[in-house]
């Protein structure tokens, strides 16, 4: 596979479950990012990491929870979610010092219930 | 902080009509870019912009550089229904290498 890839696309769990939210990378990036976007909203950068370290974390519940095992794969891990939390999880991937822009991928549609 | 100010937030146009969107920033960027997200899906990259004035095409995407460095727009030429979706402009500043300032996007709904 090339390019960004999220696993699940969609995801429906109750406030009281853990879930994971996967992403890959396939193109020898070395920053990787979390996104959420929520309808009507612009897109919110929630994680940041760089060659595995986490260097940006902007204000983000507790209840989720970032984990980068290597500059391929990163997750974030759900827990005790609110029905706000609903909204679209998108994983980006960049090559740091170089200017070409974040691949996506297609996102995970998380509805908590 | 970089903000990036996107406009129109949504347009609603009739098939074969023209578009254009534009972002303005308080700051300089050395890298404007433009992302089009069709509904369920993450951005895709339509073009990127690298020096001051330069001007770029896409098939029927035009977009420029603003002179200014604090500036671009990107015009559509003759919409079809698949050009549905939201375009986002972003920004790479000189200060924060690789991180890329995104607009609120534009929500573009065309009629056939």
């Amino acid at each position: 596979e090339t390019g960004v890839t999220q696993t699940p696309r969609h995801l429906v769990m109750g406030m009281t479950n853990k879930k994971s939210l996967k992403c890959e990378q396939h193109l020898g990036h070395n920053a990787m990012y979390w996104y959420k976007q929520s309808a009507k909203k612009p897109l919110e950068l929630m994680f940041v990491y760089s060659l595995e370290e986490r260097v940006e974390n902007n204000s983000v519940p507790s209840r989720f929870s970032p984990e980068c095992p290597n500059s391929s794969h990163l997750f974030l891990h759900l827990h005790t979610l609110q029905p706000e939390d609903s909204a679209l999880y998108l994983c980006a991937s960049s090559q740091e010092q170089a200017n070409y822009g974040y691949t996506f991928g297609s996102g995970t549609r998380l509805t908590v219930v | 902080g970089q903000q990036l100010n996107q406009s129109p937030q949504s347009m609603f146009i009739q098939e074969g009509e023209d578009v254009s969107m534009n972002c303005t920033s308080s700051s300089i960027f050395n890298t404007w870019l433009w992302y089009k997200q069709d509904p369920g899906e993450g951005p895709v990259l339509l073009i990127a912009l690298y020096k001051a004035g330069e001007l770029t095409s896409n098939g029927r995407l035009t977009a420029q550089f603003g002179i200014t460095r604090k500036d671009s727009f990107l015009n559509i030429s003759a919409s079809i229904p698949s050009d549905v979706g939201i375009y986002f402009c972003a920004g790479q500043g000189s200060s924060n290498t690789g991180k890329l300032i995104f607009g609120q996007g534009t929500t573009l709904q065309v009629k056939p």
